[in-house]
């Protein structure tokens, strides 16, 4: 059963770089033909995709962050990472890892699991 | 502002059937398909509905999905206390290139 997990500190000051890592097991990164995945959650508020990174490293990102946010892949890990840069308060959040399905078929796509999610707090 | 749009609450008793409308336009939900999740109080998201009515593994066939136009439809049936959860629609957007989520629905099973 495919499982992710994320990791990362829970606390960033304003104007630095908050890094995650999302460690998957029951299943292999390498070779599959899924991307995967970060969304995220401000305490109370809605999901918001951050972006998605393929096994080789080609990724799709959220216009409204691509300048900021790094999404890269280590397959000898079978780990995925998120890097968001001069983070701001609003940036703060419940951050989720997934496994994202993209079908290439009339947009088809979806999250499927889900790891349990890391709140990051940005404050000084 | 979420660019999909649904309904911040809905409301029914138990046994009873609800539906969540999500909206959209002709870059999403019209020429694309539909998902939809349901996140638990206190959990992560789970996947309840890919492409538009498909049901994954596991998920009671309680849930149904619709689209039409540039709209989509989740429907509940047989409602009980534990379908208590805040529902999202999802869809990718073909003018952005990414995934758009609606502002979620939070259901209240009375």
């Amino acid at each position: 059963q495919l499982q992710l997990q994320e990791s990362g500190p829970g606390l960033v000051k304003p104007s630095e770089t908050l890094s995650l890592n999302c460690t998957v097991s029951g299943g292999s990164i390498s070779g599959s033909s899924f991307y995967w995945g970060w969304i995220r959650q401000p305490p109370g508020k809605g999901l918001e995709w951050i972006g998605s990174v393929s096994h080789s490293g080609s990724t799709y990102h959220n216009p409204s962050l691509k300048s900021r946010v790094t999404i890269s892949v280590d397959t000898s890990k079978n780990q995925f990472s998120l890097r968001l840069n001069s983070v701001t308060a609003a940036d703060t959040a419940v951050y989720y890892c997934a496994r994202h399905v993209i079908t290439g078929i009339a947009g088809g796509n979806w999250f499927d699991p889900w790891g349990q999610g890391t709140l990051v707090t940005v404050s000084s | 502002q979420s660019v999909l749009t649904q309904p911040p609450s809905v409301s029914e008793a138990p046994r009873q059937r609800v539906t969540i409308s999500c909206s959209g336009s002709s870059s999403n939900i019209g020429n694309n398909v539909v998902s939809w999740y349901q996140q638990l109080p206190g959990k992560a998201p789970k996947l309840l509905l890919y492409s538009n009515d498909l049901l994954p593994s596991g998920v009671s066939d309680r849930f149904s999905g619709s689209k039409s136009g540039t709209s989509a439809s989740l429907a509940i049936s047989g409602l009980q206390s534990e379908d208590e959860a805040d529902y999202y629609c999802a869809a990718w957007d073909d003018s952005l290139s990414g995934v758009v989520f609606g502002g979620g629905t939070k259901l209240t099973v009375l």
